[in-house]
């Protein structure tokens, strides 16, 4: 069975501060793994995905098979930052999994 | 103004009652699905569809009901066997292309209350 686990339901960093909000999965093919995030009044939108390897508004986030990880992380975190952010595993067409959300409070 | 569209934003409904939100895509994509959103739970899959008249179901399908007929409409109904239906439920669309499947595009979402 696939399974997404984000540890950490709240996290609160200061402004400027690295920020690594953690997702590790539970899959036993080759995952295709996201990140989504919720701002305030927003829809759930896209952030990055592992296959483009990309860096989406100072995010970066790697594909550990090893540790069947995808942590996200920012160097310095900035105040839009604030929001909800959803780890997601879809595999193949159609069943994707998300993890619980974390929720990214940066204080000024 | 390409995007999708749920309808209603706010609904409530008495306990008995089937009720049948509404989501249409106008971005060609072929899959669709349907997610419920609870507090400190994430998003759970209700059912999904790849193609049109035919569809899956998720991991919390029980309660609830859907149809494809159009490609572009992906409603739900949910059944009055649905025993905690007060929650707010997601849709989304995506491209599938070689068994896999692309971002995911949401809508704004529905929550319904039931009284």
């Amino acid at each position: 069975a696939q399974r997404v686990t984000q540890p950490e339901k709240l996290l609160s960093v200061f402004k400027g501060a690295p920020v690594e909000l953690k997702c590790n999965y539970s899959y036993s093919g080759s995952p295709e793994l996201f990140w989504y995030v919720q701002y305030s009044r927003q829809r759930l939108q896209l952030l990055l995905r592992h296959i483009s390897r990309e860096s989406i508004k100072g995010f970066t986030a790697d594909l550990n098979k090893g540790e069947t990880s995808f942590h996200l992380k920012k160097p310095f975190a900035q105040e839009e930052d604030s929001a909800m952010y959803y780890c997601a595993l879809q595999p193949n067409a159609g069943k994707s999994t998300f993890g619980d959300g974390t929720t990214l409070t940066v204080k000024p | 103004d390409g995007g999708i569209t749920q309808s209603p934003k706010y609904l409530f409904r008495k306990e008995g009652q089937n009720v049948t939100l509404s989501c249409e895509q106008n971005l060609n994509h072929d899959a669709m699905y349907w997610y419920r959103q609870d507090p400190g739970q994430g998003l759970r899959l209700i059912y999904y569809s790849q193609i049109v008249n035919d569809f899956q179901k998720g991991d919390i399908a029980e309660g609830y009901s859907v149809s494809r007929e159009k490609k572009e409409s992906f409603p739900l109904t949910v059944t009055s066997a649905q025993k905690n239906p007060t929650a707010f439920y997601l849709c989304a669309s995506s491209i599938t292309s070689g068994g896999l499947t692309g971002e995911l595009f949401f809508g704004e979402g529905s929550r319904l209350t039931v009284l």
